[in-house]
């Protein structure tokens, strides 16, 4: 089956420093890319959408200049958290869709502790 | 998209089948209902879909009601790595995003 990995499993950051979240689709093209956080106890939360090679799209309520997304090859995406605040501390976790397919793969997570 | 309301959490025997229920009373008619698991602290895993038939695969098979407006997810043998947290989503089918919205889901614990 297609996988999706992300780098690195965990990071921990000071406040006020910024953090880049990989998420790679290894066998396959991943035309669609999602990000999710996560909190404790809680679901996932879908954070923004971005196509290969266009600008992601937002959710509402999600600051575009805090968490920067870079779509830039149809198997890589990154997530950068920037000015990261103990609040930003979280699971994320993203996922890829190839082509038009109706399947989603998820990527294993990124736990982020900023301190 | 339409919600779901499934119960907060459910016990199942090893080796019993577990019944998943799901209710989208107000599904559209273009719209699929998915299922996905999330393991602890692991990314979540598609498990089935379905429109209006019933579908079964692998993993799990997936009940639809006639008038679409609840399904079952049923893992026929249940075992401890079973034990994760299930979502009932459903999408609309021509959304060319797919984005999938994650509700509270069901917290299932198998145990010995």
């Amino acid at each position: 089956g297609a996988v999706v990995s992300q780098h690195p499993s965990w990071v921990i950051c000071k406040s006020g420093t910024s953090v880049k979240i990989e998420c790679r689709s290894l066998d396959f093209q991943a035309t669609t890319m999602f990000w999710y956080r996560q909190f404790p106890k809680q679901s996932l939360m879908l954070m923004a959408t971005s196509n290969e090679g266009s600008k992601a799209t937002y959710e509402q309520g999600v600051e575009k200049d805090k968490f920067l997304i870079n779509h830039a090859s149809l198997t890589l995406s990154t997530l950068t958290v920037t000015s990261a605040h103990p609040e930003d501390s979280s699971f994320y976790i993203c996922s890829a869709r190839e082509g038009a397919g109706y399947e989603q793969y998820f990527g294993p997570g990124t736990r982020l502790t900023v301190t | 998209d339409a919600k779901t309301t499934q119960p907060p959490s459910m016990d199942c025997a090893e080796g019993r089948a577990a019944n998943l229920p799901c209710n989208h009373s107000t599904i559209s008619g273009n719209e699929y209902v998915y299922w996905y698991r999330q393991i602890h602290s692991q990314g979540p895993q598609y498990i089935i879909h379905g429109l209006k038939n019933n579908e079964t695969n692998e993993m799990a098979s997936l009940i639809i009601t006639e008038d679409r407006k609840s399904s079952t997810l049923i893992l026929p043998h249940a075992t401890l790595r079973d034990t994760a947290v299930y979502y009932c989503i459903v999408r609309v089918v021509a959304d060319s995003w797919g984005k999938l919205q994650f509700g509270a889901g069901t917290q299932v614990v198998v145990t010995p």
